[in-house]
């Protein structure tokens, strides 16, 4: 079965800290797709990057950056430089294996709220 | 502007009443998701719709129901068989096509049992 594992429940940092945001998931499936969502107290549940199993290179986007090993079946965030603008909900998120009729839905991780201090 | 839409932004309810939350895009996308999310906790899958006139149960399907009649939208109704139905319920489309099926997501709306 398909999970994804947040183990940070909340992390508080003040602002121009880096935060890392862990993520580990299972799938039995060779071909998936990794996701990162922001969710901010507004509520509506913003998309930040998509990573297929095939490409490994981690990438930086702006303050945005992830590391993708599949090893370890992890895919880790990271914001540098953080701002108050941060402070939000994080959600890690894996598809379903795409050889099944139900691929193109998401199995989420429980989140990450991150709290950036001034 | 393309986007999702959902309406109310926050609902009241009585016990054993009803009610219906709406869902709306014009996105384009095929796929329709809605997602349930209590306090403190992630998103599980209610209903989803891969196309119209069609619909699959997630994993909380129980005491919900809903109707894929248009492509642009897809109603979610609240049953009074739902036991604990206070809670932030959260709309999706996405394009379920290889390589680009990140879903995007409506404002949400905010459901009480009074």
């Amino acid at each position: 079965a398909q999970k994804v594992t947040q183990a940070q429940t909340e992390i508080s940092v003040v602002e121009k800290e880096d935060v890392t945001l862990d993520c580990v998931y299972e799938t039995r499936d060779t071909t998936y797709y990794l996701f990162w969502y922001k969710q901010p107290p507004s509520g509506e549940l913003v998309f930040l990057i998509r990573r297929n199993s095939f490409d490994e290179q981690n990438e930086i986007s702006g303050r945005y950056s992830w590391n993708f090993q599949k090893s370890t079946s992890s895919f880790n965030f990271t914001i540098t430089a953080s701002q108050v603008v941060d402070s939000a909900v994080y959600f890690c998120a894996l598809s379903e294996p795409m050889t099944t009729d139900s691929w193109g839905k998401l199995q989420f991780g429980a989140g990450t709220q991150v709290v950036v201090t001034p | 502007d393309g986007g999702i839409t959902q309406s109310p932004k926050y609902l009241f309810r009585k016990e054993g009443q009803n009610v219906t939350l709406s869902c709306e895009q014009n996105l384009n996308h095929d796929a329709m998701y809605w997602y349930r999310q209590d306090p403190g906790q992630g998103l599980r899958l209610i209903y989803y719709s891969q196309i119209v006139n069609d619909f699959q149960k997630g994993d909380i399907a129980e005491g919900y129901s809903v109707s894929r009649e248009k492509k642009e939208s897809f109603p979610l109704t609240v049953t009074s068989a739902q036991k604990n139905p206070t809670a932030f319920y959260l709309c999706a489309s996405s394009i379920p096509r290889t390589g680009d099926f990140e879903q995007f997501f409506g404002p949400g709306t905010r459901l009480t049992v009074l």
